[in-house]
C-alpha cells in the first residue's frame, strides 16, 4: 500500500542548512510535494517535483528526488527562525487525485 | 475569494451530537478535498469532489461521515453522532482541476469532542 515516512523532529542552528528527508513506497507516484504548516495555520505549498526530475531549486529551497530509492529530501539553505514549522512530504499517485502525507517533520531553529 | 476559507475555525461539541463543517474553495476551482489531521498524525484523505462527477468517498472512516458540495462550490462535511476519536483538525483543499493541479489548503476547523 501507499506509505510516506518522515523523521519527526529536526533541530538546526540559525544560518545553517536544514535537510528534511522523506521516503515513500508507491513507485507510481507522479508528483511529490513539500508543504509547510505554521502554528494555527493551514498548509502552505512550498514546492513540488515531478517524478521524472531529480532536482529542483527554488531560491533557498532545493528538492532532491532519488526515484530508485524512493527518497525525497528538502534542503533549506541559511535557515531562519521564520522557517520553524512542521514540514509535510506528500505524494500523488498516478491515476489518483488524493495526496498521501507523511506525519510531518517539526523543524526547530535556534540561535 | 483569495484563498480557501473554512468555518468555524474551532468547534467544541459533546459526544453524540452532529456537527457541520463548511468549506469555501477558491473561486473557479473545480476540485475540492477534505482531509483530517489528528494529533501527531499526518493528513488523512477523506473525500474528493470533481465537477459533477460522483465523489470519491474512499477515505471516509465510517458511515457517520458524509459530505456534499452544492452548486460545484461550497462544501459541507457532516459528522453524525460524534465520538471522541473524531477530534481532529479538518482541512479542506481545492485545486483548479482534479488532475495534476496543486491543492491549496484552508486554515482548517479544529473539532473537539468532549
Amino acid at each position: 500500500g501507499e506509505d510516506v515516512e518522515q523523521s519527526l523532529f529536526l533541530s538546526v542552528r540559525e544560518g545553517d542548512s536544514s535537510v528534511i528527508n522523506c521516503t515513500y513506497t508507491d513507485s507510481s507516484s507522479t508528483y511529490l510535494y513539500w508543504y509547510k504548516q505554521e502554528p494555527g495555520a493551514g498548509l502552505q505549498l512550498l514546492t513540488y517535483i515531478f517524478s521524472n526530475m531529480d532536482m529542483k531549486q527554488d531560491q533557498r529551497l532545493t528538492v532532491l528526488l532519488n526515484k530508485k530509492d524512493k527518497h525525497l529530501s528538502l534542503r533549506i539553505a541559511d535557515t531562519q527562525t521564520g522557517d520553524s514549522a512542521i514540514y509535510f512530504c506528500a505524494e500523488r499517485s498516478g491515476g489518483y487525485n488524493k495526496l498521501i502525507f507523511g506525519a510531518g517533520t517539526r523543524l526547530a531553529v535556534h540561535p | 475569494g483569495a484563498g480557501v476559507s473554512q468555518s468555524p475555525s474551532n468547534k467544541v461539541t459533546e459526544k453524540g451530537k452532529d456537527v457541520e463543517l463548511r468549506c469555501d474553495p477558491i473561486s473557479g476551482h473545480t476540485a475540492l478535498y477534505w482531509y483530517r489531521q489528528s494529533l501527531g498524525q499526518g493528513l488523512e484523505f477523506l473525500i474528493y469532489f470533481q465537477g459533477n462527477s460522483a465523489p470519491d468517498k474512499s477515505g471516509l472512516p465510517s458511515d457517520r461521515f458524509s459530505a456534499e458540495r452544492t452548486g460545484g462550490s461550497v462544501s459541507t462535511l457532516t459528522i453524525q453522532r460524534t465520538q471522541q476519536e473524531d477530534s481532529a483538525v479538518y482541512l479542506c483543499a481545492s485545486s483548479l482541476s482534479g488532475t495534476t493541479d496543486t491543492q491549496y489548503f484552508g486554515p482548517g476547523t479544529r473539532l473537539t469532542v468532549l
